[in-house]
């Protein structure tokens, strides 16, 4: 069975500062996809970046990157520059080929004006 | 494009009691899910719909929770009797088919307190 580990449960990062929230996941399988959400307060669930599996290219979207570290099962997520909206819940996803998503426990980002 | 709808968005019950949630997913998504996240943890699938068919429900209580996607649209969850471990938020997605390859979107959930 495939799992996923957020270790980090809280992290705390300074306004423009630069920030990576840690994950890691078990799978045997050799093809998946790899997410992060962020929660804000409301709950509702935004995506942030994905990454494919077979890409050994860090996938980017704007002031967010990702570390994909495939035999290692490592995938963190840096957020540069962070902003006060970036404050919210994070997970960490995988989905594996059947289409289930699987995600981690979350990590609570706080940002400091 | 209209999100994921979801209601409603709050329901307090007592235990013994029984609930539904409906959800409307995005226009032309073959595939549904119900998820259910508990405070402090990350959402865990209920279950997921193909159309109108089941596809996963290994890890939905089925002595006490239902779920039905009539008509291969809209889905109402419902659990009878509610424990007070069902408090949680349920969160409804929709993806245009159940591939990995295709993004899912999350409705705004609905907030259930048993007391």
């Amino acid at each position: 069975a495939q799992t996923v580990t957020q270790s980090q449960p809280e992290m705390s990062v300074q306004e423009a500062e630069t920030v990576t929230l840690s994950c890691t996941y078990d799978t045997s399988e050799s093809d998946y996809y790899l997410f992060w959400y962020k929660q804000p307060p409301s709950r509702q669930m935004i995506l942030v970046i994905r990454q494919e599996a077979y890409k050994q290219q860090n996938a980017t979207e704007n002031r967010f990157s990702v570390n994909f570290q495939k035999a290692a099962k490592s995938f963190s997520l840096k957020i540069s520059d962070s902003q006060l909206g970036d404050a919210a819940m994070y997970f960490c996803a995988y989905r594996n080929q059947g289409g289930k998503l699987i995600f981690g426990q979350g990590t609570e980002l706080s940002v400091k004006p | 494009e209209a999100g994921v709808a979801q209601s409603p968005r709050y329901k307090i019950i007592e235990k013994r009691q029984s609930v539904a949630f409906w959800c409307n997913p995005i226009s032309g998504h073959a595939t549904l899910y119900w998820y259910q996240q508990i405070l402090g943890q990350g959402p865990k699938l209920l279950i997921q719909f193909q159309n109108n068919g089941v596809v996963d429900d290994s890890q939905l209580p089925k002595d006490r929770f239902s779920a039905e996607r009539l008509k291969g649209v809209d889905s109402t969850l419902k659990i009878q009797p509610a424990k007070l471990e069902d408090s949680a938020v349920y969160l409804c997605a929709s993806s245009l088919t159940g591939g990995m390859s295709y993004e899912q979107y999350f409705g705004p959930g609905t907030r259930l307190t048993v007391t």
